[in-house]
């Protein structure tokens, strides 16, 4: 059974706290993602890694950076937490290759509130 | 500019009828069309997928349908079930200039779908 696992379910940090986010998936899958989910805007992509210590930004990547160390381990990390972060983030992962598309994983989420 | 447009917000839809959620995009580069399932405080799950050279594919009560040349496509869910009640995100996968995808989506802002009993 494939699994994209997350550190934490629910966090609670202040503003001006460096924040961690953890993600992990044992599908040696080379590709990992980084979502945040707000109402009404989607899914928008933040952060995404085709390879180990390789590093793309998304459509928002400001005010955060990535990590990716190892091959099933990609973390997100919020430099300097702000209110505005405050979001549901997902992480997600898929298989690279010439497959014709390819179907992302994605964990529980992360609920982030910034106080 | 969004790509990928879900217009509609939210649709309500009585238990055992058709729910009918929407999906425009404006790039034809795009390769492959996803729909993802949300539950609240859980991931997206992958649902249905279609290939853009094909105009329909189905999945049980999941039916999936591309006009290419409008650049709309439409996912059916025929009986609806109070259990599908959540946010469905259309997504894009843009094909990439050596063939294959480039692993990246692009999500449409979501639908929440409710089916009352």
């Amino acid at each position: 059974d494939v699994k994209v696992t997350q550190s934490s379910r629910y966090l609670v940090k202040r503003t001006g706290e460096k924040v961690f986010l953890e993600c992990v998936q044992d599908m040696d899958h080379e590709n990992m993602f980084w979502y945040r989910q707000d109402p009404g805007l989607g899914l928008r992509l933040i952060y995404f890694s085709y390879d180990v210590k390789m590093k793309e930004k998304g459509d928002i990547p400001e005010g955060y950076s990535v990590s990716r160390e190892k091959k099933e381990r990609f973390s997100l990390i919020l430099e300097s937490a702000s209110t505005n972060q405050t979001s549901m983030y997902l992480c997600a992962s898929s298989s690279a290759g010439t497959a014709e598309y390819n179907e992302q994983f994605f964990g529980p989420g992360t609920r982030l509130t910034v106080l | 500019d969004q790509q990928v447009k879900q217009n509609s917000p939210s649709l309500s839809v009585q238990e055992g009828r058709i729910s009918i959620l929407n999906c425009d995009y404006t790039n034809s580069m795009f390769d492959y069309f996803l729909w993802y399932k949300k539950y609240p405080a859980e991931g997206p799950t992958f649902l249905i997928s279609i290939s853009s050279i094909k105009d329909k594919n189905e999945d049980g009560r999941f039916t999936v349908f591309l006009n290419k040349s409008a650049k709309h496509l439409s996912l059916h869910i025929v009986p609806s079930q109070p259990g599908d009640s959540a946010v469905y995100f259309c997504a894009a996968s843009p094909k990439s200039n050596y063939g294959g995808s480039q692993g990246n989506l692009i999500f449409g802002k979501g639908t929440k779908l409710s089916v009352k009993p």
